[in-house]
């Protein structure tokens, strides 16, 4: 079925330094979208490209949607503890009606 | 505004037993998702639900099953469970269906199956 590939799929960094993490489909997808999970808690969206080539950024963080339409990359810029996390890159398919598919996540663990 | 809210947020049940899990969508929201989430299988979607109907399913079998009511909140049951029915169970409520709408996640409710 479809499938995303995401990696790293986990980072252990020093408070301060930058991250990056990407994600690669071998289809097209219009919709990709970059969640971040914390302990206990459901997704939390962080950004949303719904063009190719775009890059947008929120924050300290900055994420691009492919021009190929295949693949994206988010970066965390200044890491922060509480960037402490499980990140996951999705896209939205209208295969079977419409839903999303998730990468299997980027652990990030931040050092103080 | 409230976000999705999901109880319980943990049960522990044994093999055989059913279960159903409730979530409660933000208001004025009217399509709920379900997805299962596994150490394994990472976020998989199960379905949505808008207008009370089952708009689109995922490749689950026919034992987990789900309703929505007419105040949009929505039910997930799953019968005869099985070891591997063990997971973290998301619900994300939109405001339309149709197309891609921001989806928001509740917390979850972790299942345990013994």
């Amino acid at each position: 079925g479809q499938q995303l590939n995401q990696s790293p799929q986990s980072m252990f960094i020093q408070e301060g330094e930058d991250v990056s993490m990407n994600c690669t489909s071998s289809s097209i997808f219009n919709t990709w979208l970059w969640y971040k999970q914390d302990p206990g808690e459901g997704p939390v969206l962080l950004i949303a490209l719904y063009k190719a080539g775009e890059l947008t950024s929120n924050g300290r963080l900055t994420a691009q949607f492919g021009i190929t339409r295949k693949d994206s990359f988010l970066n965390i810029s200044a890491s922060i503890p509480s960037d402490v996390g499980i990140y996951f890159c999705a896209v939205f398919t209208y295969n079977q009606g419409g839903k999303l598919i998730f990468g299997q996540g980027t652990e990030l663990s931040v050092k103080p | 505004k409230a976000g999705v809210t999901q109880t319980p947020r943990y049960l522990i049940k044994t093999r055989g037993q059913q279960v159903t899990l409730s979530c409660s969508p933000i208001s004025g929201h009217r399509s709920v998702s379900w997805y299962q989430q596994t150490p394994g299988q990472g976020l998989q979607f199960l379905f949505e639900y808008f207008s009370e109907t089952q708009r689109n399913k995922g490749n689950f079998p026919g034992r987990f099953s789900g309703r929505q009511f007419s105040n949009s909140r929505s039910e997930m049951n799953v019968s005869t469970l099985e070891l591997g029915d063990s997971a973290l169970y998301l619900c994300a409520s939109s405001l339309d269906s149709g197309g891609y709408n921001e989806q928001f996640f509740g917390p979850g409710t972790r299942l345990t199956v013994l």
